[in-house]
């Protein structure tokens, strides 16, 4: 149990157009779920908190204009990356929070690998 | 969020214990301790977490010092798939987010 899915997996899209990636929990609801991005070589960063129904909490330094948080359902959260340029090229991780009753527990997506060129 | 510790990278043989280390001297009595791991060009895989008492499961255990400032990671047979980066995180009770370190990568020699 307890699976995260992403999709796309892998992405190439060119500067200045948008991309939209989505994370689904498969087998339970998640009121919360989160967007991490990482470089190369360089360990995972939140990049914001989604709770469902609400406006996403961004964190310190990533523009919420740019990154663009969909929480709209339990299973459901999206991130849109708009006008995409090469230096947004990274790996994005999505996880969901399981409920109290499966204690909490953040779970990950695969990522999804954006290339803009 | 308290701050981990651990080691850059470690290496073990296939079929060896690999006792990996984390160290979290400003631990609050409300923190839990979760580890994660990653492999190359995938999600974190949450691997096991404890409060205070020693944790077993299929995976690995995780033993927990007395005045919890610091915890292993016990894989009892590393494998060659077991290669991965480490990540050992502190978590409050209450909360949710996980911030992640540098981890240690765990490479395992046939």
């Amino acid at each position: 149990g307890a699976v995260v899915s992403q999709h796309p997996s892998w992405v190439i899209c060119k500067s200045g157009t948008s991309v939209k990636i989505e994370c689904r929990s498969l087998d339970f609801q998640a009121t919360t779920m989160f967007w991490y991005r990482q470089f190369p070589k360089q360990s995972l960063m939140l990049m914001a908190t989604s709770n469902e129904g609400s406006k996403a909490t961004y964190e310190q330094g990533v523009e919420k204009d740019k990154f663009l948080i969909n929480h709209a359902s339990l299973t459901l959260s999206t991130l849109t990356v708009t006008s995409a340029h090469p230096e947004d090229s990274s790996f994005y991780i999505c996880s969901a929070r399981s409920p109290r009753g499966m204690g909490y527990e953040q779970y990950f997506g695969p990522g999804t690998r954006l290339t803009v060129t | 969020d308290a701050k981990t510790t651990q080691p850059n990278s470690m290496e073990s043989n296939e079929e060896e214990p690999v006792h990996l280390p984390c160290n979290h001297s400003t631990i609050s009595g409300t923190d839990y301790i979760h580890w994660y791991r990653q492999l190359p060009s995938q999600g974190p895989e949450y691997v096991i977490h404890g409060l205070t008492s020693n944790v077993n499961n299929r995976m690995a255990s995780l033993a927990i010092a007395e005045d919890r400032k610091s915890s292993t990671l016990i894989l009892h047979r590393a494998t060659l798939r077991d290669a991965a980066v480490y990540y050992c995180i502190l978590r409050d009770v209450g909360g949710s987010r996980l911030t992640f370190g540098e981890g240690t990568q765990l490479t395992v020699n046939p």
